[in-house]
């Protein structure tokens, strides 16, 4: 799997849009971007996956580059209650490996 | 709920104690992982299921860690003569046919270890 480099902490104001960046510089082309997060003392959650195209659903929009080195996750409004770590991983789709490689992952906090 | 259900939320064990936990996935998730936490890291895979079989396990997993998912349904992680290394959270996950990368986890167990 490529690696990741996320910042290790980020802050945001309740109601801005959060922007946590990362990259991942030797991504193939037949590997996904997935983000996931963990709100403390809970399990990860998937939030979003993108291959080329930037993608979009209820809880974020993932912006990626067009050289797919690097790649944005966007909270648009975000609250306290997106306070968490949130994880960007790189692996391939399909086969029979869907083992998860987390690496720590940015610490977003979100404050009032 | 029907989310991804996980027990004992904690456990509290002495060292060279044997302890299992057990995770009940998703009803109809035919994919189950285990995944180990400790402080300040993420996640790291241990073992994944499809139905029954084990087919995939870490090197994470010694000859200590066992771990069983029979008929294909709920599954249980067993620690023999548990170490204070062990002292981590585990996290259970399940996932659909097809969709391995959007996995479903439950909310762990942490297992200290004195």
């Amino acid at each position: 799997d490529a690696k990741t480099t996320q910042p290790t902490s980020m802050d945001c104001a309740e109601g801005r849009a959060a922007n946590l960046p990362c990259n991942h510089s030797t991504i193939s082309g037949n590997e996904y971007v997935y983000w996931y997060r963990q709100i403390h003392s809970q399990g990860p959650q998937y939030i979003i996956h993108g291959l080329k195209n930037n993608e979009t659903n209820e809880m974020a929009s993932l912006i990626i580059t067009e050289d797919r080195k690097s790649s944005t996750l966007i909270l648009p409004h975000a609250t306290l209650r997106d306070t968490a770590v949130y994880y960007c991983i790189v692996h391939i789709s399909g086969g029979s490996n869907y083992k998860l490689t987390f690496g720590k992952g940015t610490l977003l906090t979100v404050n009032p | 709920d029907t989310g991804v259900s996980q027990n004992p939320r904690h456990k509290i064990t002495k060292r060279g104690q044997n302890v299992t936990f057990r995770c009940d996935p998703i009803s109809e998730h035919n994919r189950l992982y285990w995944y180990r936490q400790t402080l300040g890291q993420g996640p790291e895979f241990l073992t994944y299921f499809q139905n029954e079989a084990q087919l995939e396990k870490s090197r994470l997993l010694s000859d200590r860690f066992s771990a069983e998912r029979p008929k294909g349904s709920f599954s249980t992680l067993e620690i023999q003569r548990t170490e204070q290394g062990d002292s981590a959270m585990y996290l259970c996950a399940s996932s659909l046919p097809g969709q391995g990368f959007e996995q479903y986890f439950g909310p762990g167990t942490r297992l200290t270890v004195t």
